[in-house]
């Protein structure tokens, strides 16, 4: 089972920030936060993960809390194009190899 | 931007059927996995492989699944006679070597079982 907790669905407007939290509180030392996104009829899309410090890329930015036990995505500003479910993940820290565990995730809607 | 291509985007077969699904990784990729996700569930894991083995598969991945990578491009899903219950989006994935290398997904194909 999925070891992280999230809203079930959120609406955020078009050119504002949308931030979308998730619970980990059983996550180990060695386990990374990683977010993906599934836009309608398409592959999940990697969005970046991070283990303790706070991350940013083109695509968002994860700000992971101290104890580690929650985290949130921040879409800086949202477009249309960022409906999607989103989907919080952790994974253990391995060479490579070790299976994304998917829950339902966080069904985003982005209203013009 | 390199990506995880699958082929065909629609696969529809009759039950009992074999069926086989493409996937081409990421050129420098050498871990590839499969997914599949029924419609209006979860994502679930299949199998992962590395280096011409399974390196671990799900309950769902049983004597009716298997797997090859028969060239250096293509990596294979096969399923051997199909159930109703096959009918879902299958995806691919691949990512590099390394620790906590993302993994990379194709948009998938969906499977239609009649």
């Amino acid at each position: 089972d999925a070891k992280t907790t999230q809203p079930t669905s959120m609406d955020c407007a078009e050119g504002r920030a949308a931030n979308l939290p998730c619970n980990h509180s059983t996550i180990s030392g060695n386990e990374y936060v990683y977010w993906y996104r599934q836009i309608h009829s398409q592959g999940p899309q990697y969005i970046i993960h991070g283990l303790k410090n706070n991350e940013t890329n083109e695509m968002a930015s994860l700000i992971i809390t101290e104890d580690r036990k929650s985290s949130t995505l921040i879409l800086p500003h949202a477009t249309l194009r960022d409906t999607a479910v989103y989907y919080c993940i952790v994974r253990e820290n391995k060479a490579a190899g070790n299976k994304l565990t998917f829950g339902g995730g966080t069904r985003v809607l982005v209203k013009p | 931007e390199p990506e995880v291509t699958q082929t065909p985007s629609h696969q529809v077969t009759q039950m009992g059927q074999e069926v086989i699904l493409r996937c081409v990784p990421i050129s420098n990729h050498l871990y590839f996995y499969w997914y599949r996700q029924i419609l209006g569930q979860k994502v679930e894991f299949l199998v992962s492989f590395y280096n011409n083995e399974i390196s671990e598969k799900s309950e769902i991945f049983d004597d009716q699944f298997s797997v090859e990578r028969p060239d250096g491009s293509n990596f294979t899903l096969k399923i051997r006679s199909t159930k109703l219950e096959d009918s879902a989006m299958y995806f691919c994935a691949s990512s590099g070597i390394g620790f906590n290398q993302p993994q990379h997904f194709g948009d998938g194909t969906r499977l239609s079982i009649l």
